[in-house]
């Protein structure tokens, strides 16, 4: 099946700490990637979607400056958290899915655990 | 925009027997996609079931199958002879079959199984 590969599942740094997350699809080209957030105990709210070679569409609220999201190639999309500050600490999830007609399915990479000190 | 919501925080149930999850929707189209999505805690998002809002027929999945009403808006799970690796929290989500397609999910519902 699909296979899509979140990278570092887990990370802790300082306060004032650009981190990068990497999504990738391994196995199919991921026309459209979606960025998702969870906070303990919470539901998965939608950061961002982006569709490859263009700008991502972020959902109301959400920090463009904040969470830099790039697209840059098939199979690689990757979300910057820029000065990140404890507030930042979240569950981070990726999601892809191909740009084929008809139903295809989101496949999730196994998410990224971002703590700030 | 759509919303899902889910009105069941928790919900227990014996090993081997049945329980129902609720979900309910709001939207204004009339063609799209309903899940159910199962997240153990190692927090992998699983898909458990698929429904396509043109089918009639309500999707099963072994133990798994759905009650899908249109005009109600509801989409309820059901998992029969549970076991205890069905522990989880599971998230109903919506999806759009034009533009971004995008998932939309509700709060969830954690399904704790009593041995």
């Amino acid at each position: 099946g699909a296979v899509v590969s979140q990278h570092p599942s887990r990370v802790i740094c300082k306060s004032g700490t650009s981190v990068k997350i990497e999504c990738r699809s391994l196995d199919f080209q991921a026309t459209t990637m979606f960025w998702y957030r969870q906070f303990p105990k919470q539901s998965l709210m939608l950061m961002a979607t982006s569709n490859e070679g263009s700008k991502a569409t972020y959902e109301q609220g959400v920090e463009k400056d904040k969470f830099l999201i790039n697209h840059a190639s098939l199979t690689l999309s990757t979300l910057t958290v820029t000065s990140a500050h404890p507030e930042d600490s979240s569950f981070y999830i990726c999601s892809a899915r191909t740009g084929e007609v008809g139903y295809q399915p989101q496949h999730f990479g196994d998410g990224t655990r971002l703590s700030i000190l | 925009a759509q919303t899902v919501t889910q009105s069941q925080p928790e919900m227990s149930v014996q090993e081997a027997e049945t329980v129902t999850l609720s979900c309910t929707y709001d939207t204004s189209e009339s063609d799209y996609y309903l899940f159910w999505y199962k997240q153990p805690p190692s927090r992998q998002m699983i898909l458990v079931i698929r429904q396509e809002a043109y089918k009639q027929q309500n999707a099963t999945e072994n133990r798994f199958s759905v009650n899908f009403q249109k005009a109600a808006k509801s989409f309820s799970l059901k998992i029969s002879d549970s076991q205890l690796g069905d522990a989880a929290m599971y998230f109903c989500a919506y999806r759009s079959v034009q533009g971004a397609q995008k998932l939309v999910f509700g709060q969830g519902t954690r399904l704790t199984i009593n041995p």
